[in-house]
């Protein structure tokens, strides 16, 4: 059991909006910045979204995430199909004393 | 360009050692910290350790503690990581990752390919 929960898997449609949800606890999302990660089938992790809502370079403005208390989101707008990967939430656990990922979401595009 | 590029990996037995090594390059490695992050077959993302830039603090998530030490040569550029006592819930891809500070926003932003560590007799 993951520190963080995200539901396994996600689906939508090519030009839908959809969300994937992190969550966590005081000693980690909620006292600490929230990241997520792409995983495209047979690749490295990528950096996809950094201190809750920022993107690296490179990265479309369709991507955002957000963070409110002890969970976090990512949300997908016009969705592509070469946006079907791996997401995973990663954040600073305080109790720990190193990140965490979640269990990761498997995004399907339709 | 940041490049980091793993090596080291193998096929094991129970109880064997293994040192991976993660060759940087395209950026100033001594003032960065470094991670490894594992990923078992099928399973999701799992940090195993990280060193600060000047190797001085080192921490590892439980279930290595005391079997992996992770090291680094900031003269050549190179990240290490030694694996001892393996175990079958070891066999993982083993990632190099670069690791930004502070720990309150850590994150990796640029990772390797990848190391394949099997553990099986």
């Amino acid at each position: 059991q993951s520190v963080l929960i995200q539901p396994p898997s996600a689906s939508g449609t090519p030009g839908q909006r959809i969300t994937i949800s992190c969550s966590g606890s005081t000693s980690n999302v909620g006292s600490n910045a929230v990241h997520w990660y792409q995983q495209l089938p047979g690749t490295a992790p990528k950096l996809l979204i950094y201190r809750n809502n920022q993107r690296p370079s490179g990265v479309p403005d369709r991507f955002s995430g957000s963070k409110s208390d002890t969970s976090a989101s990512l949300a997908i707008s016009r969705l592509q199909s070469e946006d079907e990967a791996d997401y995973y939430c990663a954040v600073w656990d305080d109790r720990l004393n190193g990140p965490v990922f979640g269990g990761g979401t498997k995004l399907t595009v339709l | 360009e940041v490049q980091l590029v793993e090596s080291g990996g193998a096929l094991v037995q129970p109880g064997g050692s293994l040192r991976l090594s993660c060759a940087a390059s395209g950026f100033t490695f001594r003032s960065y910290w470094m991670s490894w992050v594992r990923q078992a077959p099928g399973k999701g993302l799992e940090w195993v350790a990280n060193i600060k830039h000047d190797g001085a603090e080192m921490s590892y998530v439980d279930s290595v503690k005391g079997r992996f030490t992770i090291s680094r040569d900031n003269a050549h550029n190179v990240l290490y990581l030694q694996m001892r006592s393996l175990r079958a819930e070891d066999t993982a891809v083993y990632y190099c990752a670069r690791g930004l500070i502070p720990k309150w926003q850590f994150y990796f932003d640029f990772w390797g390919q990848g190391a394949l560590v099997a553990v099986s007799s």
